[in-house]
């Protein structure tokens, strides 16, 4: 079955900074990825997400990049402000659907 | 507000008991997921029914079960509860099977005493 790697688990940042995290994957089947933000007290929120055949993707201050060959696929966040501040959660999704464990991100003002 | 509908919002209750987790899709989607989320740690994938039909399994275990009904809603059951259950539980639904564009419920919050 797939196995979703995400690191790091926990990434604190300076306000304004820019924030990465990355997921591997192990399913050559997998065909979208997307991106879920977790606030405290809430349901996940998908924010993004990218399909297996683009190898960028960008929405504002977030973008995601996918290396299909290398299997893996990252999250930006750009001028990082308080309220990006959540638990983020990457995902693999072909044959079945698989998160990652998530990374709690926190953003100092 | 994703759409998704999840009651109760919180749960209390005893060893050994039953409790069923209602949830309510978004309106026109048919498939339902129902994850289980401990503390500290990520989302384990439990069940997906789609349209009234099982279409997926995760860590489900044999004391807990769910259905969907005629009209889309789930339930999950959880029975024999032990002190490891308690943990939030979330509801999601997508479009018909597009599993990477899930709306997440609020979520049912869980105490086994």
């Amino acid at each position: 079955g797939e196995n979703v790697e995400q690191h790091p688990s926990t990434l604190s940042v300076q306000e304004g900074d820019s924030a990465v995290i990355k997921c591997t994957y192990s399913d050559s089947a997998s065909n979208y990825f997307p991106w879920y933000k977790q606030e405290l007290g809430k349901g996940p929120q998908l924010i993004i997400d990218i399909r297996s055949n683009v190898g960028e993707k960008k929405d504002q201050r977030i973008a995601v990049t996918l290396n299909k060959t290398a299997k893996h696929f990252s999250l930006h966040i750009t001028e990082t402000q308080p309220e990006d501040s959540a638990v983020y959660f990457c995902a693999a999704t072909g044959n079945q659907f698989y998160f990652g464990t998530g990374t709690s991100l926190t953003v100092i003002p | 507000d994703s759409g998704v509908t999840q009651t109760p919002k919180h749960l209390i209750t005893a060893t050994g008991q039953r409790v069923t987790l209602r949830c309510s899709p978004r309106s026109g989607d048919l498939s339902v997921y129902w994850y289980q989320q401990s503390l500290d740690q990520g989302l384990q994938f439990l069940i997906h029914y789609y349209n009234g039909e099982e279409r997926a399994k995760g860590n489900i275990l044999e004391r807990f079960s769910a259905q969907q009904f005629p009209d889309l809603h789930s339930e999950l059951n959880l029975s024999s509860l032990e002190l490891g259950d308690s943990a939030l539980y979330f509801c999601a639904s997508s479009v018909g099977n597009r599993e990477h564009e899930q709306y997440f419920g609020p979520g049912t919050r869980l105490t086994v005493t």
